[in-house]
């Protein structure tokens, strides 16, 4: 079985800091995304991966980078968090394309902005 | 654009009882996927079926059962004799091959179905 793990089940970090979110997969996926989920919203895509230090945006990049330096970790930084980013993330990989491969998803991160 | 709609917000129902989701989607592409994922309490979102939409068959797994009707652009699923186990959040998403190197997945908000024993 594929399996996704979120480095924290739960972060509380302050308004200004820098949080490091991370995400490793065993099976060699090509692909690494990166959503947040919010009530009411459901899933939004911040970002995702195709390949090693390759990355493009999603539908709400903005206040987040990520980093790919080894195929198997997924890094999301938030760069100064702020409370309107407090949230569960939530992390995925697949194989080949995100137009017919299914996502499969670690357990979550939920984070506070305090 | 892809569009996603799960109308029913929450459902509940009582153990042993039939349910079924919603999932109403839009698209101008001739060629899609569809998708339906489960999240239980604990967090992380299970895949369950793919559909694409050349494949109008119905699928059944067990209790589940997925009903996909292109007419009314619908992909509907059913648990049939609702176990507690079932009580999740589930999710029916919409993939369609984008220009670049990867297409865009859209989600639904999400169904929390509540089986009450």
């Amino acid at each position: 079985d594929v399996k996704v793990t979120q480095s924290s089940r739960y972060l509380v970090k302050r308004t200004g800091e820098k949080v490091f979110l991370e995400c490793v997969q065993d099976m060699d996926h090509e692909n690494m995304f990166w959503y947040r989920q919010d009530p009411g919203l459901g899933l939004r895509l911040i970002y995702f991966s195709y390949d090693v230090k390759m990355k493009e945006k999603g539908d709400i990049p903005e206040g987040y980078s990520v980093s790919r330096e080894k195929k198997e970790r997924f890094s999301l930084i938030l760069e100064s968090a702020s409370t309107n980013q407090t949230s569960m993330y939530l992390c995925a990989s697949s194989e080949g394309q995100v137009y017919n491969s299914p996502l499969h998803f670690g357990n979550g991160t939920r984070l506070t902005v305090t | 654009a892809q569009k996603v709609t799960q109308a029913q917000t929450e459902i509940s129902v009582v153990e042993k009882e039939d349910v079924t989701l919603d999932c109403v989607y839009e698209t101008r592409d001739t060629t899609y996927y569809l998708f339906w994922y489960k999240q239980p309490p604990s967090g992380e979102l299970v895949f369950l079926i793919r559909r694409n939409s050349f494949d109008e068959q119905n699928e059944i797994s067990g209790r589940y059962s997925w009903n996909f009707q292109k007419s009314t652009s619908s992909f509907n699923f059913t648990i049939t004799a609702s176990q507690v186990v079932d009580s999740a959040v589930y999710f029916c998403a919409l993939s369609e091959r984008g220009a670049g190197a990867n297409s865009k997945l859209t989600f639904g908000k999400g169904i929390t179905l509540s089986v009450r024993p």
